[in-house]
């Protein structure tokens, strides 16, 4: 079964507004982490956000903030006032502490801020 | 600068070449991994070294070889590649294995094309 999914393979938003990506996930621990990552054209994986599965707070950075619903086991990323470099691929990453703390990656979600 | 740098960029070979990968890391960190980028697929982690010892290896064909002769290189040795061995080629490195919270971070990626 998949770990994590990503089940928007591309979106659109128009520049200065808000979009949210999905991610859902899939694990029996109780520890375990989230994270997000963005991937420019050039190739380089960026970490933006982490949330942990112990946080009662939903994680924020900057314009990224993680919508974490634990019960239903998604970790949504939302990106407001959406700039131009924000055009890129996101993954979604869980770390579960019981298999050696091995990270998961989901498929992707191709973002594309119109101007 | 990412504090991960790889080498090449990129790297056209035909099948019976012999190349090497290599990736360094300016960070500090004890655990270095390889992943294998192909469209439309999850990244597939391929292997992962802790403090220069390989932990884990993801059932990859022996035609893939790494090395980490410290913990701030790694190298994966090319040998007799096929055409679907075609992808973007991840290093990454973190803090460590056990600590959940702390995120992988990547170099740009070496993108190979086997002819």
């Amino acid at each position: 079964a998949q770990k994590i999914t990503q089940t928007q393979p591309g979106m659109f938003v128009q520049e200065k507004e808000a979009v949210t990506l999905d991610c859902t996930y899939d694990t029996s621990d109780q520890s375990y982490g989230l994270f997000w990552y963005k991937q420019p054209s050039s190739g380089e994986m960026i970490f933006l956000i982490y949330q942990g599965s112990y946080d009662e707070q939903n994680a924020t950075e900057g314009r990224y903030s993680l919508n974490f619903q634990k019960a239903r086991k998604s970790a949504n990323l939302v990106i407001s006032a959406s700039q131009l470099g924000d055009s890129a691929m996101y993954f979604c990453a869980m770390r579960e502490a019981n298999t050696g703390n091995q990270f998961y990656f989901g498929t992707g979600t191709s973002l594309t801020v119109i101007p | 600068e990412t504090g991960v740098t790889q080498t090449p960029r990129h790297l056209v070979m035909g099948m019976t070449n012999k190349k090497s990968l290599k990736c360094e890391q300016h960070l500090g960190h004890n655990a270095m991994y390889w992943y294998k980028q192909s469209a439309k697929k999850p990244l597939e982690l391929m292997f992962v070294y802790s403090l220069e010892e390989r932990v884990e290896n993801n059932s990859v064909p022996s035609r893939f070889s790494p090395e980490c002769p410290n913990s701030s290189h790694l190298f994966l040795h090319l040998h007799t590649l096929q055409p679907e061995d075609s992808a973007l080629y991840l290093c990454a490195s973190s803090r460590d294995r056990v600590s959940g919270n702390q995120p992988q971070h990547f170099g740009d990626g070496t993108r190979l094309s086997i002819l």
